[in-house]
């Protein structure tokens, strides 16, 4: 079943501006990622937070995760033109097989207008 | 270090054929994920394997379908039979420990782009 839903499905902000997604997810989780795909691309990983970290930075990444709501925000500061991908989160849970699994959501369209 | 290496980049196959996908994971890589993307969509879990070990395939048809990780050479995606609802990205990924042990370790390949027509 899909875990994470993101939202917006798709994002177009001028350059410079922030950009911020969403993810709701419904199991209990490990940790929750965010990772970026070009398109034609594979998935290029960005930054994880786990379930006990409320938020986490990197560079221009800002990663908040409230797991009394189920649910992370993605913030983008100072967005460039090179921004513009997919994003996509993902959860990382214990399977019903005994293993742990990296569940994906469908992603948000950034588009990045120069 | 070459990353995750996926091949064919793109396969074109007719109805009925047979399609193989290979992944080469990174050096020191045990851990293998097998993951299909749709037009638009997210990723789909399909099958976790550790060399010559099938862990968790709770995510893969029960048909037409089979992966393996031998202990030498690449994974294989096999798909038997295609039809077009196969038609999708399919994502390899590796980590060096299982995904609990391994953070933010997982690396993605570029992709098999398979065309059913």
């Amino acid at each position: 079943s899909q875990q994470g839903e993101e939202d917006p499905q798709a994002l177009s902000i001028q350059e410079g501006e922030n950009a911020t997604m969403n993810c709701s997810y419904k199991t209990s989780i490990n940790n929750l990622q965010w990772y970026r795909q070009n398109s034609g691309r594979g998935l290029v990983h960005l930054i994880l937070i786990r379930s006990n970290e409320r938020e986490k930075h990197s560079g221009r990444l800002r990663v908040t995760l409230d797991t009394s709501k189920k649910s992370s925000s993605l913030l983008i500061t100072a967005s460039r033109a090179a921004d513009t991908a997919s994003y996509f989160c993902a959860t990382l849970s214990e399977s019903g097989a005994g293993s742990y699994q990296l569940t994906f959501g469908k992603g948000t369209k950034l588009s990045v207008i120069p | 270090n070459a990353g995750v290496m996926q091949n064919p980049r793109h396969l074109v196959r007719r109805r009925g054929q047979e399609a193989r996908l290979r992944c080469s994971p990174m050096k020191g890589h045990s851990h293998v994920y097998w993951y299909r993307q749709l037009p638009e969509e997210g990723l789909k879990f399909m099958v976790y394997l550790q060399k010559e070990n099938i862990i968790d395939e709770s995510g893969m048809p029960k048909e037409r379908f089979s992966a393996e990780f031998p202990k030498e050479g690449p994974s294989i995606l096999r798909i038997q039979q295609v039809v077009r609802g196969d038609s999708a990205a399919y994502f390899c990924a590796s980590s060096r420990d299982s995904l609990i042990n391994s953070g933010n370790t997982i690396y993605f390949g570029e992709g098999s782009w398979l065309t059913v027509v």
